[in-house]
C-alpha cells in the first residue's frame, strides 16, 4: 500500500471550512484515496473515497489532484462536533482485492480542533 | 439498525487471565476485522477474516487467536493476558464488494481493556 502523509494538527474556526491535505506520491493507479475519522474514543468514520475524480458527498468534498500524488478533505462549515483524528487512507479497492481482504492501515492522522 | 457491536465495552484483566471478545454485526459483511489502538496512535490490524471458517494474521496477531464460526461473529481471544495487551480493541466490517450507497468499513465501538 502506499504511504500517506498528514499534519498531525490542525486548527479551523467554526463555520469555516476546514481543508486537510494528505500526500500519498507513490500512489499507484489502481488504488483508492479513503478518508475516515476518528472522533474521541469512539470507532472510526467512513467519510468518503475516491480514484481520480474528485468526490462530494453529505459530509465532505474530497479534491484528488490530476497526478493523484496528493489530496485535500475538505469539510465545507465546520462545526465543534467535527474535531476529531482524520486519517487518510491509499488502499486497493475491495472489489479488486477481494482475496486479501483489502486491509485498511491506519497512520496517526491528523488531529482537527474546530474552535468557536 | 445495529451495525457492528462489541461485548464487553470494559475489562480489567489480571495478568495470565484470558478473555473473549465478541464482536457481531448484522449486515451480513463477508470480512472482518479486529484493531487494537493504543494512546496515541492509529489502529494497528491484529487479524481478519475474509468468510465464514477462514481467518488470517494481521501485523499485530502475536498473544492473540480468533475464530469465525457464524459469518456475523468474529471472536477475539486472549490466552494468557499480559499488560502489552492494554489497549482499546476495535471491531470492523466491510462487504465484500463496493456498491450501493454503503462503502468500506462499519467499526464498532470499542472494547477498552487494561491488563494489571
Amino acid at each position: 500500500d502506499a504511504k500517506t502523509t498528514q499534519p498531525p494538527s490542525m486548527d479551523c474556526a467554526e463555520g469555516r471550512a476546514a481543508n486537510l491535505p494528505c500526500n500519498h506520491s507513490t500512489i499507484s493507479g489502481n488504488e483508492y484515496v479513503y478518508w475516515y475519522r476518528q472522533i474521541h474514543s469512539q470507532g472510526p468514520q467512513y467519510i468518503i473515497h475516491g480514484l481520480k475524480n474528485n468526490e462530494t458527498n453529505e459530509m465532505a468534498s474530497l479534491i484528488i489532484t490530476e497526478d493523484r500524488k496528493s489530496s485535500t478533505l475538505i469539510l465545507p462549515h465546520a462545526t465543534l462536533r467535527d474535531t476529531a483524528v482524520y486519517y487518510c487512507i491509499v488502499r486497493v479497492n475491495l472489489r479488486i482485492a477481494e482475496t486479501s481482504g483489502s486491509r485498511l492501515t491506519f497512520g496517526e492522522g491528523t488531529q482537527l480542533t474546530v474552535n468557536p | 439498525n445495529a451495525g457492528v457491536t462489541q461485548t464487553p465495552k470494559f475489562r480489567v484483566l489480571k495478568t495470565g487471565q484470558s478473555m473473549t471478545l465478541l464482536c457481531a454485526q448484522d449486515m451480513n459483511h463477508e470480512y472482518m476485522y479486529w484493531y487494537r489502538q493504543d494512546p496515541g496512535m492509529g489502529l494497528r490490524l491484529i487479524h481478519y477474516s475474509v468468510g465464514e471458517g477462514t481467518t488470517a494474521k494481521g501485523e499485530v496477531p502475536d498473544g492473540y487467536n480468533v475464530s469465525r464460526l457464524k459469518k456475523q461473529n468474529f471472536l477475539l481471544g486472549l490466552e494468557s493476558a499480559a499488560p502489552s495487551q492494554t489497549s482499546v480493541y476495535f471491531c470492523a466490517s466491510s462487504p465484500l464488494r463496493t456498491g450501493g450507497p454503503v462503502y468500506g468499513y462499519t467499526f464498532g465501538s470499542g472494547t477498552r481493556l487494561t491488563v494489571v
